[in-house]
């Protein structure tokens, strides 16, 4: 079965500062991934996601991932962070199967401090 | 102009009772979900319908049972509440079934089971 690990359930950074967050999937085969973020008493909105093509992916508000083979991860980056940025992130994986079901990771809890 | 809407945002109710949560969506998407999310914030699925046929239905119990009058909702039918149904239930839509169709939620219901 597909899974996806994020590493750290809580991360705090100053406004400003990197932002990065970690998903490693377990797959033979790459899988589709994706970035959600979920805002607090709010629903996942997309971040971004790959599929095919172009490891380098950008997506909304400054965050970009990158999809790395080599080391089956798709690490979440913003240059600098915004007090907007607090939230839940989550990395998600849709297997090679094509049985439609995506699964998560177990979040990440971003807080960002002035 | 909401796209995913789901009702009652907060339902409290005590064990034993039976209770709806509606969710309609306003995107002409083709597939609808139910996504249950715990008190750690784990996302797992429990539903999938594609043009009101079911296609995913997760090892969850035959108390809970999904009702799609059309596409455009997908609503949950949960009988005899028990204590561990306590959690945040997302409904999502996404324009086609396939690992490549993003996914898009509604605000959650918050249940809480006394």
């Amino acid at each position: 079965a597909q899974s996806v690990t994020q590493l750290g359930s809580h991360v705090s950074v100053s406004e400003g500062a990197l932002v990065l967050l970690r998903c490693n999937y377990s797959s033979s085969v790459p899988p589709y991934l994706f970035w959600y973020v979920q805002y607090p008493n709010q629903g996942l909105q997309l971040l971004l996601k790959y599929t095919t093509g172009a490891t380098l992916v950008k997506g909304i508000n400054g965050f970009e991932a990158e999809f790395k083979k080599s080391e089956t991860s798709f690490h979440l980056t913003k240059p600098s962070a915004h007090m907007s940025d607090a939230a839940e992130y989550f990395c998600a994986v849709s297997p090679p199967s094509d049985d439609y079901k995506l699964s998560f990771g177990a979040g990440t809890t971003v807080t960002v401090r002035a | 102009d909401t796209a995913v809407s789901q009702t009652p945002k907060y339902l409290v109710t005590q064990m034993g009772n039976d209770k709806s949560i509606k969710c309609e969506q306003n995107l002409g998407h083709d597939t609808m979900y139910w996504y249950k999310q715990d008190s750690k914030k784990f996302l797992k699925i429990m539903f999938s319908y594609n043009n009101k046929e079911l296609i995913i239905n997760e090892t969850v119990p035959n108390r809970f049972s999904p009702k799609s009058p059309d596409k455009a909702h997908l609503n949950l039918h949960i009988n005899s509440l028990e204590l561990g149904d306590s959690a945040v239930y997302f409904c999502a839509s996404s324009p086609r079934q396939g690992r490549n169709s993003p996914l898009h939620f509604g605000n959650g219901t918050r249940l809480t089971v006394t």
